[in-house]
Formats: structure tokens, C-alpha cells, sequence
């Protein structure tokens, strides 16, 4: 059965201090992973998306990068402006449906 | 460009009323879902159209149906609401469909007493 676990489910952070986020998961043959942004209220906002093991994506101070069991998202000098709950999310092979497989997130406080 | 859209962002049913959740997109997607949001559960994928014409089952359909109605729109229609309906509920599109990136709506909160 595909999963996703991800840790910590919350982690507080003072600003500028760097730290990484863990989704670790199991799927029958991994088709995309997917970061997602929460903000209390709303939808998920789309982040990143990666497909093979060592691959890497930026995206100012976020980069998520992906082994064949898990990926991580590295928060450089975090802001306050990044706390929101990170959702990470898998697609497998055997899915013809789209279906994405989420994580429970991790809850982001940044401390100015 | 609005994106996803959704309507009502709240809505408050007593058990046994119906009705219908409103989705657009106006990204010219082909594939659109349902899916909720529960404490400890995370999001699970109630319905989902490929493409206009076709829907099928997610993980959790029951006590659901849902319209295609053209490319923009998808709606999901609760007949009979049930207090384990209770959840935010988001709608999502894709350009193609099982490969592609899914964007998602602001959701409707719904509480079903």
C-alpha cells in the first residue's frame, strides 16, 4: 500500500535559522513527488515537483530534494513569511487515476 | 486568471439535507478532483475526471456524487448529509491528467450537524 510519513509534524524555528523537513515514502513505483505550501484557511499552493532519485529543485529559500525512500525540504534563513504547513504527496505507477498519496504536513513556525 | 474556484467557502447542513458543492477552473485543464481535508487524516481523493465526460471513484465516493458538467466545471453533490461529512473540501485540476501537476481550490469548509 502507497504512504507517506512526514516528521516532525510541528517544528518552530527562530528566523535565519536553517533546518529540513522529512517525507519518507512507499509507493509502488514512484511516477512524481510533490511539495505543497498550506496557509491556514486555504488551498494548497504547489511547490515542487520531482520525478527521479538525486533530483534537486530551488525555489528562493526552499529546495527539496529526493532519494528512492524519501525527500527532504531544506528551509535556508527562514522568514516568518514561511510559516505555513508543508504538505508532501506521491503518485505511483499504479495509479491511473492521478490520485495523490499525502503526508499529514509539517506545521512551519518561524520566530522573528 | 482566477485559477480553481469554489463555491460557498462555508456552509453550515443539519443530517439529511443535500446539497451541491460548485468547482470552476479557467486554466483549460482536462482533469479535475475532489478531494477532503480531515484532522489526522490528511487530504484523501473522493471523485476525480479525467476528462469532460468521464468521472470515477477516488478513495473515500461514499455518500458522494459528482457532475462534469463541461472542461470548466465540476461539482460535487452531497444527497443525504451525514456529520461524518464534516470536512473542508478541495477541488484540484491538472493539465493532462495522471502525470501532471494538480493546483487546488481555497476549499469550502462544511459542517454537517
Amino acid at each position: 500500500e502507497d504512504q507517506v510519513t512526514q516528521s516532525p509534524e510541528a517544528l518552530r524555528l527562530q528566523e535565519g535559522e536553517s533546518s529540513s523537513l522529512n517525507c519518507s515514502y512507499t509507493v509502488s513505483g514512484l511516477r512524481g513527488l510533490f511539495w505543497y505550501r498550506q496557509d491556514p484557511g486555504k488551498g494548497p499552493e504547489f511547490l515542487f515537483t520531482l520525478y527521479s532519485a538525486g533530483e534537486e529543485k530551488e525555489k528562493e529559500r526552499l529546495k527539496a530534494t529526493l532519494t528512492k525512500k524519501e525527500s527532504f525540504l531544506h528551509i535556508t534563513a527562514p522568514k516568518p513569511e514561511d510559516s505555513a504547513t508543508y504538505l508532501c504527496a506521491v503518485q505511483g505507477r499504479s495509479s491511473n487515476t492521478g490520485k495523490l498519496i499525502f503526508g499529514q504536513g509539517t506545521t512551519l513556525q518561524v520566530k522573528p | 486568471n482566477a485559477g480553481v474556484t469554489q463555491t460557498p467557502k462555508f456552509q453550515v447542513l443539519k443530517t439529511g439535507q443535500s446539497m451541491t458543492l460548485q468547482c470552476a477552473q479557467d486554466m483549460n485543464h482536462n482533469s479535475m478532483y475532489w478531494y477532503r481535508q480531515d484532522p489526522g487524516m490528511g487530504l484523501r481523493l473522493i471523485y476525480y475526471s479525467a476528462s469532460e465526460g468521464t468521472t470515477d471513484k477516488g478513495e473515500v465516493p461514499n455518500g458522494y456524487n459528482v457532475s462534469r458538467l463541461n472542461k470548466r466545471e465540476f461539482s460535487l453533490r452531497l444527497e443525504s448529509a451525514a456529520p461524518s461529512q464534516t470536512s473542508v473540501y478541495f477541488c484540484a485540476s491538472s493539465p493532462q491528467g495522471a502525470t501532471d501537476t494538480q493546483y487546488f481550490g481555497p476549499g469550502t469548509r462544511l459542517t454537517v450537524l
